[in-house]
């Protein structure tokens, strides 16, 4: 199947900091990235869709300013947690979505911690 | 607009023993249906999904999982449990007539398998 890599894998920042996460996919072309966000022993809670050459489409209550989507190519969406605050820690997984097999394939997910 | 529901936080099975975690759904129109599982700070695993045809589908490491149309349900089930089948599942649906290929999961099921 296909595979979608997620970089860094975790990561422990200091409040105030911008990080970035990567999301590429690996054995395929991705129009279309998923950004979701995790809270421990929480479901997934979709943040936004990310187009490639195209703005992202957030879900309402994600502050785009906050969270940062490039999907400069058909292979590998970011996302950056500008200035980013304690509350913004969280397990955070992207997807890509395969039209040929109609369904979406996740990352492993990136654990961020900010203190 | 979609939802998902899995009215079981935890489900608790001793190993050897039939397993059944509980989704339903609710979509407008045909509904495409996904089970996930999660393993502890690891993104999601895909284990089967309904389209069409067959109600029973089969998918990964022996689970299956029945679509029943007029229950709107998709309950995940499995004949003789292992203790390695400890971890969390998650169902999704999505809308055939959803273009934008957002799936929308549930809040999760802790499977327990004991020893």
């Amino acid at each position: 199947g296909a595979v979608v890599s997620q970089h860094p894998s975790r990561v422990i920042c200091k409040s105030g900091t911008s990080v970035k996460i990567e999301c590429r996919s690996l054995d395929f072309q991705a129009t279309t990235m998923f950004w979701y966000r995790q809270f421990p022993k929480q479901s997934l809670m979709l943040m936004a869709t990310s187009n490639e050459g195209s703005k992202a489409t957030y879900e309402q209550g994600v502050e785009k300013d906050k969270f940062l989507i490039n999907h400069a190519s058909l292979t590998l969406s970011t996302l950056t947690v500008t200035s980013a605050h304690p509350e913004d820690s969280s397990f955070y997984i992207c997807s890509a979505r395969v039209d040929f097999y109609n369904e979406q394939f996740f990352g492993p997910g990136t654990r961020l911690t900010v203190l | 607009a979609q939802s998902v529901a899995q009215p079981e936080d935890q489900v608790n099975v001793a190993e050897g023993n039939p397993l059944t975690v509980k989704c339903t759904y609710s979509v407008s129109g045909n509904p495409y249906l996904f089970w996930y599982v999660q393993y502890p700070n690891r993104g999601l695993q895909f284990l089967l999904k309904y389209i069409t045809g067959d109600n029973l589908v089969k998918g990964s490491y022996g689970f299956e999982a029945e679509f029943n149309k007029s229950q709107t349900s998709f309950h995940l089930k499995k004949p003789s449990a292992l203790v390695s089948d400890s971890a969390l599942y998650f169902c999704a649906v999505r809308g055939q007539n959803n273009a934008g290929n957002m799936l929308t999961f549930g809040g999760g099921t802790r499977l327990m398998v004991k020893p």
